[in-house]
């Protein structure tokens, strides 16, 4: 079974600042998930990548399949970025074609 | 628009009663789950559904029971068995026999039991 491990559990950062986030996984993959979940619950898909480097606005996430880690960046951080983040591997162990999940990143930036 | 609905966001009920959370999902997907997430924990798998009229455990179903009768929906039933049932629950679903990382989320039900 694959293990998810984030880093670090919690940060805290003040508006403008670049914020990095990290996964890594103990299983190789074929993809991974970078996941955001806002104070009220809801889980929005950021990113799904299989390699290198996806941009999306201020959101930056890579991916590097050898070392089994990936990392999510943020761009010139505003308060609207709190929340907690997650990453998601494939549960290739079984046939349920479920996702592993990490424990989550929960950030927090000051204005 | 196409995606998976959870209703009601929130959810009280009182220790010792079932209740059964609903999920709802119009993107034709096969294959649906269910995740439960703790403070400090990664979502954890409850059960997961292939196909219509057929689920199998995930790794925490104690306590919890599923049916599949149509191919759009999913419910979760919170039984009196589950000990600690206060969590944040969230349906999933994926085309079957497309990676695991295809899954689409539904935005997750809290339910608090008083």
């Amino acid at each position: 079974k694959n293990e998810v491990e984030q880093s670090p559990q919690n940060l805290t950062a003040q508006e403008g600042e670049f914020i990095t986030i990290n996964c890594s996984y103990s299983v190789g993959i074929s993809a991974l998930h970078w996941l955001q979940q806002h104070p009220g619950g809801g889980i929005v898909s950021l990113f799904m990548l299989s390699s290198g480097k996806k941009k999306h606005g201020r959101l930056i996430a890579t991916i590097n399949i050898q070392e089994k880690h990936s990392s999510l960046h943020i761009t010139a951080s505003h308060p609207r970025d709190s929340a907690v983040y997650i990453c998601a591997v494939p549960n290739y162990g079984g046939s349920q074609g479920n996702l592993i999940f990490g424990k989550g990143t929960k950030l927090s930036v000051k204005p | 628009d196409g995606g998976i609905t959870q209703s009601p966001k929130y959810l009280f009920r009182k220790e010792g009663q079932n209740v059964t959370l609903s999920c709802e999902q119009n993107l034709n997907h096969d294959a649906m789950y269910w995740y439960r997430q703790d403070p400090g924990q990664g979502l954890r798998l409850i059960y997961y559904s292939q196909i219509v009229n057929d689920f199998q455990k995930g790794d925490i179903a104690e306590g919890y029971s599923v049916s599949r009768e149509k191919k759009e929906s999913f419910p979760l039933t919170v039984t009196s068995a589950q000990k600690n049932p206060t969590a944040f629950y969230l349906c999933a679903s994926k085309i079957q026999h497309q990676p695991a990382d295809t899954q689409y989320f539904g935005p997750g039900t809290r339910l608090t039991v008083l």
